[in-house]
């Protein structure tokens, strides 16, 4: 139990359906993050939140939409995907956006048909 | 460019041994801090030990250590004394200390490991 809540754990949709992911903090951190987990490589990270500001987005395409309405929950809204958007996503909080360990949560896995 | 290099992709290692898992990096930066993280089977990543670039002494936590050289750029996680819940894979993380780079942390590709009884 790291304090990180991700909602749903698991998730199947079709090409041209719309969902979000969401991603709950209670440990007063700053900073959230977003990656995504594929398999055979590095997590990949997508965006970087502080202070509900987002201060990354590592290109990633625009059917992937990140929301911070404030500093305790992340969003990830998902739209028009592809299969090679299938994978494990993983948000994670931080302290601040420069200081100490990630925490994450458990992920939600991601299956486009 | 930063990036974390782990050319183990899997290891087998019986129960009650010491384990070495292999990390190198490679940062033009002279601050930094390298982290190793465990994900079970279930997915969730978990903390397991810190190391800042100027510390001088090598980060312990129970039964991880890690066996820091910085002239080789290595970051290398020992686990004493497996356990068979030890199974898992094990990432190596990098983050900067530039404005740009500092709230990113970096993984490497990860070592399965697989504790055999």
């Amino acid at each position: 139990e790291t304090g990180v809540t991700q909602t749903p754990r698991h998730l199947v949709m079709g090409m041209t359906n719309k969902k979000s992911l969401k991603c709950e903090q209670h440990l007063g951190h700053n900073a959230m993050y977003w990656y995504k987990q594929s398999a055979k490589k590095p997590l990949e990270l997508m965006f970087v939140y502080s202070l509900e500001e987002r201060v990354e987005n590592n290109s990633v395409p625009s059917r992937f939409s990140p929301e911070c309405p404030n500093s305790s929950h992340l969003f990830l809204h998902l739209h028009t995907l592809q299969p090679e958007d299938s994978a494990l996503y993983l948000c994670a909080s931080r302290r601040d956006r420069n200081t100490g360990e990630l925490f994450f949560g458990e992920g939600s896995r991601l299956t486009v048909l | 460019a930063q990036k974390i290099t782990q050319t183990q992709p899997g290891m087998f290692v019986q129960e009650k041994e010491a384990v070495t898992l292999d990390c190198t990096y490679d940062t033009s930066d002279q601050s930094y801090g390298l982290f190793w993280y465990k994900q079970p089977s279930s997915g969730e990543m978990i903390f397991l030990i810190y190391q800042g670039s100027y510390d001088e002494q090598n980060a312990t936590e129970g039964r991880y250590s890690l066996n820091f050289q910085k002239a080789r750029k290595s970051a290398n996680l020992v686990i004493s004394a497996s356990q068979l819940g030890d199974s898992a894979m094990y990432f190596c993380a990098m983050r900067g200390n530039q404005v740009d780079r500092d709230d990113k942390i970096i993984f490497g590709k990860g070592t399965r490991l697989h504790i055999l009884p």
